[in-house]
């Protein structure tokens, strides 16, 4: 069974830094792609960063790029977001997902969240 | 602009249907999405993939009262005989060149 289990949330002073972790099992963790997804309380969904199987490509949503740094360990099958500058709009609920393998037509390419972790939420506040 | 729009809310009676639409932006017709449930206070779920030619894959046990079609731009989820546990919020999601992972934002489903 797919497990991914968040830890590392909690509340941060503006401008403070958190480092989340997200622990997985029931899969081969180095062959997949790894994201964060977040969910500003009462809002939708909103994808962070991905990171490659072998951690030599990384991508970032602008508002974070710069400030969050996504990063993996494949022997203890485990996944990162360090989070430096935080500020109030980076409240939210942080979830791990796994990327699905590319879906390719002629036209576009589907990489989708095939597993969800639990979440874990980060509150920056004075 | 890769965007998907959704309808906010939408509600139907228990052991009726409800079908969610999400629709991709001008110049994206043809590309495929996924559609993930959230129950209140849970972490998302995958649902299904759904080609632009309502060709679908269903995630690991999701029954077969949930369906999947598609028509022009149009990505619809209906789900049949509508129980309690599908009160949720349901979001579409692709994939940009660039930008990654895209979400609609979501679809509040409340079973009357």
């Amino acid at each position: 069974e797919v497990q991914l289990v968040e830890s590392g949330g909690g509340l941060v002073q503006p401008g403070g830094s958190l480092r989340l972790s997200c622990a997985a099992s029931g899969f081969t963790f180095s062959s997949y792609w790894m994201s964060w997804v977040r969910q500003a309380p009462g809002k939708g969904l909103e994808w962070v960063a991905n990171i490659k199987q072998d951690g030599s490509e990384k991508y970032y949503v602008d508002s974070v790029r710069g400030r969050f740094t996504i990063s993996r360990d494949n022997a203890k099958n485990s996944l990162y977001l360090q989070m430096n500058s935080l500020r109030a709009e980076d409240t939210a609920v942080y979830y791990c997902a796994r990327d699905s393998p590319p879906d390719c037509s002629s036209t576009s390419c589907l990489v989708y969240f095939d597993y969800w972790g639990q979440g874990t939420l980060v509150t920056v506040s004075s | 602009q890769l965007v998907l729009t959704q309808s906010p809310s939408a509600s139907a009676s228990l052991g009726a249907s409800v079908k969610l639409t999400c629709t991709l932006s001008s110049g994206h017709s043809s590309y495929a999405i996924a559609w993930h449930q959230q129950q209140p206070e849970k972490g998302p779920r995958y649902l299904m993939k759904l080609n632009s030619d309502g060709s679908h894959s269903k995630g690991d046990g999701i029954p077969d009262r949930i369906s999947g079609s598609s028509s022009g731009a149009e990505r619809y989820l209906t789900i049949f005989s509508l129980q309690t546990e599908d009160e949720a919020d349901y979001y579409c999601q692709t994939w940009g060149t660039g930008i990654q992972g895209v979400f609609g934002g979501g679809t509040k489903l409340t079973v009357l």
